[in-house]
Parts: structure tokens; sequence; C-alpha cells
């Protein structure tokens, strides 16, 4: 079946623009979650789902940063006022067990 | 507080011979880990994983190893083969909970 897809794969923005990625997890999914991989780092976790619920947000890096899903499906990372250090691979992942996630192919933003 | 730590950015094998790759953990309450694969320009995708209750798991190629009074893991690869040739993460993962905390991740080369 379909894997965990992502859009863009690839953004390039201007300093202090707004950026949204988006997330289209795996059908069924119930858990989804955000990580970002900056150059030469391992995974950091920014955001975590149940359901439309977000009762992990603890990963934010800043306010500039939101999330929100729709539908137990879909989300969507919100990035405003994007500045050079928000340059990383931005990684979406879904589960339905609390362990195993499956994650996509990622979001290459740079921020110029 | 890098709670996940993987100390060789890097490691070189022949092919046909064993691959070690190291982890260490400092939250004693972490009870599920897992390693993670990551080709260029993939999402990591799951290898294998083990319960905090065992110490070990076997899957074809790939056995983890757990010593949880030293908090290390270990995966090994037996025989490595080119295609093993990626970046390995490992991860670890609280009680219930589905936030994973990833380590730096290990550059594996595996020479024809």
């Amino acid at each position: 079946g379909a894997g965990v897809s992502q859009s863009p794969s690839n953004k390039v923005t201007e300093k202090g623009k707004d950026v949204e990625l988006r997330c289209d997890p795996i059908s069924g999914h119930t858990a989804l979650y955000w990580y970002r991989q900056s150059l030469g780092q391992g995974l950091e976790f920014l955001i975590y789902f149940q359901g439309n619920s977000a009762p992990d947000k603890s990963g934010l890096p800043s306010d500039r940063f939101s999330a929100e899903r729709t539908g137990g499906s879909v989300s969507t990372l919100t990035i405003q006022r994007t500045q050079q250090e928000d340059s990383a691979v931005y990684l979406c992942a879904s589960s339905t067990s609390s362990y195993e996630q499956y994650f996509g192919p990622g979001t290459r933003l740079t921020v110029t | 507080d890098q709670q996940v730590k993987q100390n060789s950015p890097s490691l070189s094998v022949q092919e046909g011979r064993i691959s070690i790759l190291n982890c260490d953990y400092t939250n004693s309450m972490f009870d599920y880990f897992l390693w993670y694969k990551k080709y260029p320009a993939e999402g990591p995708t799951f290898l294998i994983s083990i319960s905090s209750i065992k110490d070990k798991n076997e899957d074809g190629r790939f056995t983890v190893f757990l010593n949880k009074s030293a908090k290390h893991l270990s995966l090994h690869i037996v025989p490595s083969q080119p295609g093993d040739s990626a970046v390995y993460f490992c991860a670890a993962s609280l009680p219930s909970y589905g936030k994973l905390t990833f380590g730096q991740g290990t550059i594996l080369t595996v020479h024809p």
C-alpha cells in the first residue's frame, strides 16, 4: 500500500517568508509525528498528534512553528518568518502502535 | 542533553564481514529501542527493534543486543553487504509513548 508522502520534496524560500509543509500519513494510522534533521545531526522531535489532537508540542523550537492535523489524516507544519537556522530536512512519520514509526521521504527546506 | 548517543560517526567494513554499530542511552525509563536505516534523499526505514524485557532480537542478518545495566545496545549485521551502506540511527521510546529519541547516526560503508 501507499506509504507516508510529503510535499513539497524541496522548498527554497527567502528569510522572513512563511512556508507550509504537508504530510499524508498511511491510511488508518492514528499517530503522526514531525521531526527535523539538521545537517550532521540526528532526528529532532517536533510534535506528535494522536488523531487531531497534539498532546506533545514540546519539540517545537519557537512560536514561529505550528502544526495542525485535520480529519485524523493530513497534517501541515507551518513555519512563519523563516530564519536560516530553520534550514533542515523535515520528516513526517505515522504509526498505529506506540513504537514503530513509518517515515516519509522528507521535505528539504532551504532558507536563503 | 543527548539522551541517545552514537559515538561513532562512521564505520567502514569489508563485504562479508560483521558490522557492529553501537548506541548508548542515559534515560533508564526507555523501554523500547529501534534501529532505522536511512539512504540519501529518503526517509528512515525501520529495521529491527527490541523491548527492554529482552536482551537479544534477531531478524535474518540483523541482530540487536541490549545491555540494560550498561545502558548500551548494538546492531550486528552479518554478513555485511554493499547494499547495507547507509546511515543507521538508533532510537528509544518511553513506555506507552510514541515520541522517539534518536541518536546522531552512524554512516556505514561496506566495501566490495
